[in-house]
């Protein structure tokens, strides 16, 4: 039971906008700490894809496409992928810092199927 | 460029120590810039943060897993290890070492990440 609470699993058809959410509480993403997004790809290490910063919930590391997006609101944060391709496939998770538990904290995992 | 390279013994039997490396390349661990950091995650599941350290600071571990956790450093080797004992089934997972800086102007991600290693619990 992960802390923080993603859907196991969303699709879309190449082109399309699909988005993920990242359901906390007020003792994490509501007590305003920063969410970040990792993309897994298929058999590989999860890589920082979106990173928050300061409550600015939206930047990308060099050469993250502006496809990818993130956005927070309460003790809820969501990621938007635009223009859907293929090589999206994988897992997202997002993460957080929860000060109720002292810890990092992570989703569960959504994974990305491109119809 | 620096990377991160983890090294572990693939398989553990239940209730020994499982103990995995974290080999840093192209760079220092003695930079106070950074924390390193383990993470698991088990098979089909989600990540789980162990703990964390910056070189001559404090090491930080998840509660949950606190009483039978042990990070330590080799400077000499630029590597840092990690041990879990007393290890079940449950225990099973890919092990990465991580990095995130220590200073932003939020809460700084987990920027940099190794490849990982699979250790399984099985007698």
């Amino acid at each position: 039971q992960s802390v923080l609470t993603q859907p196991p699993s969303v699709s879309g058809a190449p082109g399309q906008r699909v988005t993920i959410s990242c359901t906390g509480s007020s003792s994490n993403i509501g007590a305003g700490y920063d969410v970040h997004w990792y993309q897994q790809l298929p058999g590989t290490a999860p890589k920082l894809l979106i990173y928050g910063n300061n409550n600015r919930p939206n930047n990308r590391p060099s050469g993250v496409p502006d496809r990818f997006s993130g956005s927070k609101s309460g003790t809820s944060a969501s990621l938007a992928i635009t223009g859907l391709q293929a090589e999206d496939e994988g897992d997202f998770h997002c993460q957080s810092f929860d000060n109720s538990l002292n810890t990092w904290v992570f989703g569960g995992g959504t994974r990305l199927t491109v119809l | 460029q620096l990377q991160l390279q983890e090294s572990g013994p693939g398989l553990v039997k239940p209730s020994e120590t499982l103990s995995v490396t974290c080999i840093v390349s192209g760079g220092s661990i003695t930079n106070t810039n950074y924390y390193w950091a383990w993470i698991r995650q088990p098979p089909g599941r989600g990540l789980q943060w162990i703990g964390s350290f910056y070189f001559g600071g404090t090491t930080y571990y998840n509660p949950s897993l606190k009483s039978r956790v042990t990070i330590s450093v080799d400077t000499s080797k630029n590597q840092f290890s990690l041990s879990l004992s007393s290890v079940t089934a449950a225990d099973t997972a890919v092990f990465y070492c991580v990095r995130r800086a220590r200073a932003c102007s939020g809460d700084c991600p987990f920027d940099l990440w190794g490849r990982g290693s699979l250790v399984t619990v099985s007698s």
